[in-house]
């Protein structure tokens, strides 16, 4: 069963410092993997995407990470700001013959406490 | 970066009114997803479409319905709308054949059925 499933739940840190959430998938076969983050009552906004073949990506203070022969991935945000509070949605496209469907995490909710 | 595109923001409407909530993108894209997400929790699917005259029903059962006559274009109507349809939902478009990258998101109708 393709499946995604993101640790930890939540997650609370001080605003400076870093963190790091985690994104396991067992989808197959797999094509991409997308980081989104959604603010409260807001639609999920893309970080980043990687193929297969990329291993690292960064977006700002946003770098995410991709082991495909392990099926995980990781978000790390540095020097954290007020504004990263949202929750953090990790998003997996199979390749499939047909639609090509994607899957979702149920997502990290990160508090930065000032 | 995306260009899709949801009406009303937020919709509150008494039991059993008709009401179609808009979606529409200018990226060309093919496929079009509709998620309906409580607070807090994750997205489920709940309808998708491959193209136009081209839909299918998602992981989540619905009581909506929905079409897909233009690409740009993809409502979604609920007949008679009940108290349990209070939700957030969230479009969604993405392009690449047979590998989407990703999608991008609308900002989310939040109904609320009284």
């Amino acid at each position: 069963k393709n499946q995604v499933e993101q640790s930890p739940q939540s997650l609370i840190i001080l605003e400076g410092k870093n963190c790091t959430l985690q994104c396991n998938y067992t989808v197959s076969p797999f094509s991409n993997l997308r980081w989104y983050k959604q603010d409260t009552g807001r639609g999920p906004v893309s970080l980043t995407i990687m193929t297969f073949s990329e291993n690292t990506k960064s977006n700002g203070r946003y770098t995410a990470t991709l082991d495909a022969d392990t099926k995980q991935s990781s978000l790390h945000i540095t020097a954290s700001q007020l504004s990263d509070s949202a929750s953090y949605i990790c998003v997996v496209s199979d390749r499939g013959s047909t639609l090509g469907r994607l899957y979702f995490g149920r997502g990290t909710q990160l508090t930065v406490w000032p | 970066e995306a260009d899709i595109y949801q009406t009303p923001r937020y919709l509150v409407i008494g039991t059993g009114k008709k009401i179609t909530l808009e979606c529409s993108q200018t990226m060309g894209h093919d496929k079009m997803y509709w998620y309906q997400q409580d607070p807090g929790m994750e997205l489920h699917l709940i309808h998708y479409s491959y193209g136009v005259n081209s839909t299918e029903k998602g992981d989540l059962s619905s009581e909506s319905t929905v079409s897909r006559i233009r690409t740009e274009h993809f409502p979604l109507t609920l007949e008679s709308a009940r108290p349990s349809h209070t939700s957030q939902y969230l479009c969604a478009s993405s392009e690449g054949w047979p590998e989407p990258k990703g999608a991008f998101f609308g900002q989310g109708t939040r109904l609320t059925v009284v």
